[in-house]
């Protein structure tokens, strides 16, 4: 079954802990991206990347870091989190920037 | 970079009724035009796209419109039903970027 599948679903942590987000794709999609969601904001891209090792800030990067290493991998790093990254996060795939965007299930988490 | 507003934030109707929500966009560049529907609780699903080169398409109740001129486009929805509640957010990227830029969502309800 194509998916895009993240983890972990919930997270609650404390400021400062280092903290990766995992996300990986079967369907062999060049263009990857993680969005956070917040009330009133809609959503918001954090980091994008067009391939393998080439990667690019979104509009909200402060704070996060990616790597893509492989194609179908895409891991967010959040090296210092604090209680403002407190968000529901989405990854996402597709086949080209302009094509069709799959989401994982989301991330709720939660920096105390 | 891109810019892209979207109204109203919540739009209730009735059901058999038609919604529609609009998006503006700041770059002329922009040439592709993605909706994203959004159900409580679950991630965002693309519902309908537009290219620059198209002005409108239909798919079964569901319609964009595009004036490049005036940088807008619309979503049309038609016979509502109360399974078309949910967030809509419209987006647009840029041939210029591989930012996927997000509207900050239309919440519809749709009463019986």
């Amino acid at each position: 079954e194509a998916q895009v599948t993240q983890n972990p679903r919930y997270l609650i942590t404390v400021t400062g802990k280092k903290l990766t987000v995992t996300c990986s794709q079967n369907m062999n999609h060049e263009y990857m991206s993680w969005y956070r969601q917040d009330p009133g904001l809609g959503l918001r891209q954090i980091y994008y990347s067009m391939n393998v090792e080439v990667t690019d800030k979104g509009d909200v990067p402060e704070g996060y870091k990616v790597s893509r290493k492989e194609k179908r991998n895409f891991p967010l790093i959040l090296e210092s989190p604090s209680p403002n990254q407190t968000s529901l996060y989405f990854c996402a795939s597709s086949l080209s920037r302009d094509a069709e965007a799959f989401f994982g299930q989301g991330t709720r988490l939660t920096v105390v | 970079g891109e810019n892209v507003e979207q109204h109203p934030s919540t739009l209730s109707v009735q059901e058999g009724d038609s919604a529609v929500i609009k998006c503006t966009y700041s770059d002329s560049a922009s040439n592709y035009f993605p909706w994203y529907k959004q159900e409580l609780g679950k991630r965002p699903q693309l519902i309908i796209d537009i290219r620059s080169n198209v002005g409108e398409k239909k798919d079964q109740r569901i319609a964009v419109t595009l004036n490049k001129t005036a940088k807008h486009f619309s979503l049309h929805i038609t016979e509502t039903q109360p399974e078309d509640s949910a967030v809509y957010f419209c987006a647009a990227i840029s041939d210029s970027w591989g930012k996927l830029q997000f509207g900050a969502g239309t919440q519809v309800v749709v009463t019986p």
